[in-house]
């Protein structure tokens, strides 16, 4: 079975620092997709970014980006120029298929706190 | 276009009564799951559907929960009969299905059974 490992419960940054996040995975698949979802107070599940493991280019969705290590099993997020926005639980997530059709595999998930 | 849509948003029970949620998905949309978050387990996936048909209900607890999808529009979760360790969020999801790897989220219903 697959795991998802995110060793960070909680993650405190002043505004407008970086910040990253990280992730480790246990698959045997060769081919699966890695997730990065964010969970405002709201409780919405808000997805910011996805990975192919067969693109060796690092996924970028403006302020966000990921460093994928596919022989390390390693899966972090990057966010530049922090803001209070920002502040939310982020998880990481995990499917070897097309992921719309199966289910996802999610970590217990980081805490960031973005400080004015 | 309206999101997954999930009802009731907050509910609040006493043990031993039957609970049923309910799931919109997003028109179109052929996979739909339903999700439990607690603090001790974190998310964890209960089953999902690809068109309408339960595929892997592994993750269901107990024979307590059962989950069905009538049609494409309409899904539902019930426990039955239910008990304090329940109390969760529980969350649905859609996606367009195998080839298309994004899943949307609803706004969870948050229950609690006392």
């Amino acid at each position: 079975a697959q795991t998802v490992t995110q060793s960070q419960p909680e993650m405190s940054v002043q505004e407008a620092e970086t910040v990253t996040l990280s992730c480790t995975y246990d698959t045997s698949e060769n081919n699966y997709y890695l997730f990065w979802y964010k969970q405002p107070p709201s409780r919405q599940m808000i997805l910011v970014i996805r990975q192919e493991a067969y693109k060796q280019q690092n996924a970028t969705e403006n302020r966000f980006s990921v460093n994928f290590q596919k022989a390390a099993k390693s899966f972090s997020l990057k966010i530049s120029d922090s803001q209070l926005g920002d502040t939310a639980m982020y998880f990481c997530a995990f499917t070897d298929s097309g992921g719309g059709a199966d289910g996802l595999t999610f970590g217990k998930g980081t805490h960031l706190i973005i400080q004015p | 276009d309206a999101g997954v849509i999930q009802s009731p948003r907050h509910e609040v029970t006493e043990m031993g009564q039957e609970v049923t949620l309910r799931c919109k998905p997003i028109s179109g949309h052929n996979s739909l799951f339903w999700y439990r978050q607690t603090m001790m387990r974190g998310l964890e996936l209960l089953i999902y559907f690809n068109n309408n048909v339960p595929i892997d209900d592994s993750g269901m607890p107990e024979d307590r929960f059962s989950a069905k999808m009538p049609n494409a529009s309409f899904s539902t979760l019930k426990i039955q009969p239910s008990e304090p360790r329940d109390s969760a969020v529980y969350f649905c999801a859609s996606s367009l299905g195998r080839g298309s790897y994004e899943q949307y989220f609803g706004p969870g219903t948050r229950l609690t059974v006392t």
